[in-house]
């Protein structure tokens, strides 16, 4: 069974600072994607990274994919409220297999 | 907006009781698949359908059931509903079956069994 451990699970920091979030598995991914999540709502595909080693932008925040292709992290450079919300990753499984594996989340607040 | 509109947005049933929860995928994307949310077991994957047809299951009860209809919405039945039951229940669409891994997901059907 391919698991998807996410730390940390909840993670409350001042707006401004920087954070790290970890995905990792002992299972390789063809891709891996994350995604975040407001309460009441579906969640909504930030970014897809494919090749290992791989590093994506989006805005203030820098998506890596483990060059093994088994482990990912996510990092946002000067927090602010608007990212509070749920963030999860989700791993797609190399035996062409059509389910999503998802991490469990981490719950990240920003405090104005 | 995703696109992939759900519903109903509420539901609240007995226990027992059977209740019919209904998807329609972005135009354009042939897959759809479902999935359970909940506060100890997170998001679980339940079954996939590709053009009508299923592609792959996941951890869906003998209880649970699902089709794809020609129009390419999907419903998803729950019969002989559990209090364990109650969860958030989202449908996501992509493109294809194969390498697009990319799911958009709707707003989700928030099921509570009394």
């Amino acid at each position: 069974t391919q698991l998807l451990e996410q730390s940390p699970q909840f993670l409350s920091i001042q707006e401004g600072e920087n954070l790290t979030v970890y995905c990792n598995s002992s299972s390789v991914f063809s891709s891996l994607q994350w995604y975040r999540q407001e309460p009441g709502e579906g969640p909504v595909l930030l970014v897809t990274v494919v090749t290992g080693g791989e590093v994506k932008k989006l805005k203030r925040l820098t998506f890596q994919f483990g060059d093994a292709r088994k482990d990912s992290s996510l990092h946002i450079t000067a927090a602010q409220p608007g990212d509070t919300g749920l963030y999860l990753c989700a791993g797609a499984s190399i035996q062409g297999a059509q389910k999503l594996v998802f991490g469990q989340g981490t719950r990240l607040t920003i405090n104005p | 907006d995703s696109g992939v509109t759900q519903t109903p947005k509420h539901l609240i049933t007995a226990t027992g009781q059977r209740v019919t929860l209904r998807c329609s995928p972005r135009s354009g994307d042939l897959s759809v698949y479902w999935y359970q949310q909940s506060l100890d077991q997170g998001l679980q994957f339940l079954i996939q359908y590709y053009n009508g047809e299923e592609r792959a299951k996941g951890n869906i009860l003998e209880r649970f059931s699902a089709q794809q209809f020609p129009d390419l919405h999907s419903e998803l039945n729950l019969s002989s509903l559990e209090l364990g039951d109650s969860a958030l229940y989202f449908c996501a669409s992509s493109v294809a079956s194969g390498d697009d891994y990319e799911q958009y997901f709707g707003p989700g059907t928030r099921l509570t069994v009394t």
